[in-house]
């Protein structure tokens, strides 16, 4: 079945400095990607999705490539803020259609 | 347009009542899913439901039962809960394949 490895957190930032969360998955056919945030409190919500290999999905500042050689989809943001400490889960969706989340990784932004 | 709807928001119950979870949605979609959420452990599929008239189990079902009640409704049901039963549920649903999951606010149980 699919899985998800994310870098463990939390991760802890000043504001406006660059954000890297890792992300690799395994998946059966031809998944589509993507990162849900999930704020203190709430349910998850979509960040940003990508369908096919070398798309890029964007939203919010954060970007993220679907690497399909290296089977990765890494989170990317240059200049994080305070309000962007949230919980952020990589998810694929493939052959099975479930959608499966890694554990999350928690990001912490300091003023 | 509400989404998924949760309820109710919080819940304590004593070891051994029994309690149901409500879901419901309004995005004509197809499949409806149950989670868990534990510190350190991510979301873990309890069951889920495919189309109308269909459940299975997901990775961890024990101690817990659903109905797929129509294309809008998935409840959830503890019939005799237990201390490791406390958590945070999620009810989330999908239209097409590889389509985006849209969840609900969540349930925070507690069982002592």
């Amino acid at each position: 079945g699919d899985s998800v490895t994310q870098m463990e957190g939390p991760v802890t930032l000043s504001e406006e400095a660059f954000l890297t969360i890792n992300c690799t998955y395994t998946a059966t056919g031809y998944p589509s990607l993507f990162w849900y945030v999930q704020y203190p409190g709430e349910g998850l919500q979509l960040l940003l999705k990508a369908t096919k290999a070398d798309d890029k999905g964007s939203n919010k500042g954060f970007e993220a490539t679907y690497r399909k050689e290296t089977t990765s989809f890494h989170l990317e943001k240059g200049s994080v803020q305070v309000s962007d400490s949230a919980v952020y889960f990589c998810a694929p969706s493939g052959g099975s259609y479930i959608p499966t989340f890694g554990r999350g990784t928690s990001l912490i932004v300091h003023p | 347009n509400a989404g998924v709807t949760q309820t109710p928001k919080f819940q304590v119950l004593k070891t051994g009542q029994s309690m149901t979870l409500q879901c419901a949605q309004d995005m004509n979609h197809n499949s409806m899913y149950w989670y868990r959420q534990d510190p350190g452990m991510g979301l873990r599929l309890i069951y889920y439901s495919a189309s109308e008239g269909t459940t299975d189990k997901g990775e961890v079902p024990n101690g817990y039962n659903v109905s797929r009640l129509n294309k809008r409704e998935f409840s959830l049901r503890l019939e005799s809960a237990a201390p490791s039963q406390t958590s945070v549920y999620f009810c989330a649903s999908t239209g097409d394949l590889n389509t985006e999951a849209f969840f609900g606010q969540g349930t925070r149980l507690t069982v002592v």
